[in-house]
């Protein structure tokens, strides 16, 4: 059974850029959610996606987006950066279940924006 | 809408005495609650969770928390602490309100275990 993988774990963006996060899905599950944790602070809910489509989402600006493609992979995109998008992002897959048992959490990727 | 407060942000044990890590909820309905833990560059890691079973919850590593509802609060515990707990350590709450399974994250507590 393998994992949830992150790419890249480290990257230096400048304010104003865009930047891709991937993260592939523990095998079977098919819902992907990520979060992004800023320093000294706990991770703070971005959306969800199931099954391809958003399914839920916080409290962040539409430039926040993201994508699930058939192998339930997935992708966050983050337009015009800002100093504040600096934090780590947490990709999580699972099974749509209401225990909220079934979460299985990637290394994450530290993003720096200068 | 659901959130825990963590009412400690650095508590600070000495090897093999006990661990108290506390968190107190809100929500407007019967929760799920967990304790997550996360060491320095790893993910985050699901030590136990309580989903309207068993009040007292056993982890793993010896962790163990309990639920009461008459105070509102989930605070994790272990007997004796080791090394190797030193870490941050988050209790969350899940959540359905935004037709999606989140989890709400409190904002941690970080454990130092002094030698």
């Amino acid at each position: 059974e393998t994992g949830v993988t992150q790419s890249p774990t480290h990257l230096i963006k400048t304010r104003g850029q865009q930047v891709t996060l991937r993260c592939s899905s523990q095998s079977g599950h098919n819902t992907v959610s990520w979060y992004q944790q800023a320093l000294g602070q706990g991770p703070q809910f971005i959306f969800q996606y199931y099954r391809e489509e958003e399914n839920g989402r916080g409290n962040f600006p539409p430039r926040f987006s993201g994508l699930q493609f058939p192998n339930y992979s997935s992708e966050l995109n983050v337009n015009a950066l800002e100093l504040d998008d600096s934090a780590l992002y947490l990709c999580a897959s699972s099974f749509p279940d209401r225990s909220g048992y079934g979460y299985t959490f990637g290394s994450g990727t530290r993003l720096t924006v200068v | 809408a659901q959130s825990v407060t963590q009412l400690d942000s650095h508590v600070s044990v000495s090897e093999g005495t006990p661990v108290l890590l506390r968190c107190n909820y809100s929500s407007s309905y019967s929760p799920s609650l967990f304790w997550y833990v996360q060491h320095p560059n790893k993910g985050l890691q699901l030590l136990l969770k309580y989903t309207s079973a068993a009040t007292l919850v056993k982890g793993i590593n010896g962790f163990e928390a309990e639920f009461k509802k008459s105070e509102t609060s989930f605070h994790l515990t272990k007997p004796s602490a080791h090394m190797s707990d030193a870490a941050e350590y988050f209790c969350v709450v899940s959540d359905w309100g935004t037709g999606a399974n989140n989890l709400f994250f409190g904002t941690g507590t970080r454990l130092t275990v002094i030698p």
